[in-house]
């Protein structure tokens, strides 16, 4: 079935390192991505999005690059901080129409910083 | 400023009885979710209302009702809580129009007993 997915489930980097999260999705058809953050008890929180006529986006330390071909997206965090640990989520949102305007979430990264 | 308010965060119930769970918005979005999420696990959506009309997911349990009375409000109905319905709840908005992101709420934390 149609399914957003992650490469690597936990994550350990060291502090000042750059960290790279994968994603795979299966849905040709999905044209906008988001990346989260959820910290414990939280809900998630937006980090940076991508439309599918775009390859690469950056934010404040943050870059998520796309790969149509491969059905690929990643994000990159520049110098990685303690702050940053926690769990990551890809989501697509697959197009505007009551059925389909929905944000479907893939299984997540945990990422932990080692200070 | 909270934009996607949820109550309460942290609700017990016992095994069958009926529970409400709520959300309300400031934002104005036209769409409302409701994500079911177990530990370690992502959130995995119900059912959504874009609008007035709602849209459940094919695997979304009877179980599980949803009633949008307006635009601001939108709560989830567990008629007959189970042992596996012990999960964050979390509630979320969009704009609707496709390329947009959702906003949380913090979620509910419901413990079935």
């Amino acid at each position: 079935g149609e399914s957003v997915g992650l490469h690597l489930p936990t994550l350990s980097v060291q502090e000042g390192d750059n960290s790279i999260i994968n994603c795979a999705y299966s849905n040709s058809a999905s044209d906008y991505f988001i990346w989260y953050k959820q910290e414990s008890g939280k809900g998630p929180q937006f980090i940076i999005d991508i439309r599918s006529n775009m390859d690469k986006r950056q934010g404040q330390r943050v870059t998520v690059l796309l790969n149509k071909t491969v059905k690929h997206l990643s994000l990159q965090i520049a110098a990685t901080q303690p702050g940053d640990s926690a769990v990551y989520f890809c989501a697509e949102n697959r197009g505007p129409a009551a059925s389909y305007d929905k944000v479907i979430f893939g299984p997540g990264t945990s990422l932990s910083v080692i200070p | 400023d909270a934009m996607v308010i949820q109550n309460p965060r942290y609700q017990v119930t016992q095994f069958g009885k009926p529970v409400t769970l709520s959300c309300s918005q400031t934002l104005n979005h036209n769409v409302m979710y409701w994500y079911q999420q177990k530990s370690s696990q992502a959130p995995k959506l119900l059912f959504h209302y874009y609008d007035k009309d709602f849209n459940n997911e094919a695997d979304t349990p009877d179980n599980f009702q949803s009633r949008r009375p307006n635009t601001s409000f939108c709560f989830l109905d567990i008629r007959s809580p189970g042992l596996g319905d012990a999960a964050m709840y979390l509630c979320a908005t969009s704009v609707g129009q496709g390329d947009t992101e959702a906003f949380f709420g913090q979620g509910t934390r419901l413990t079935v007993v």
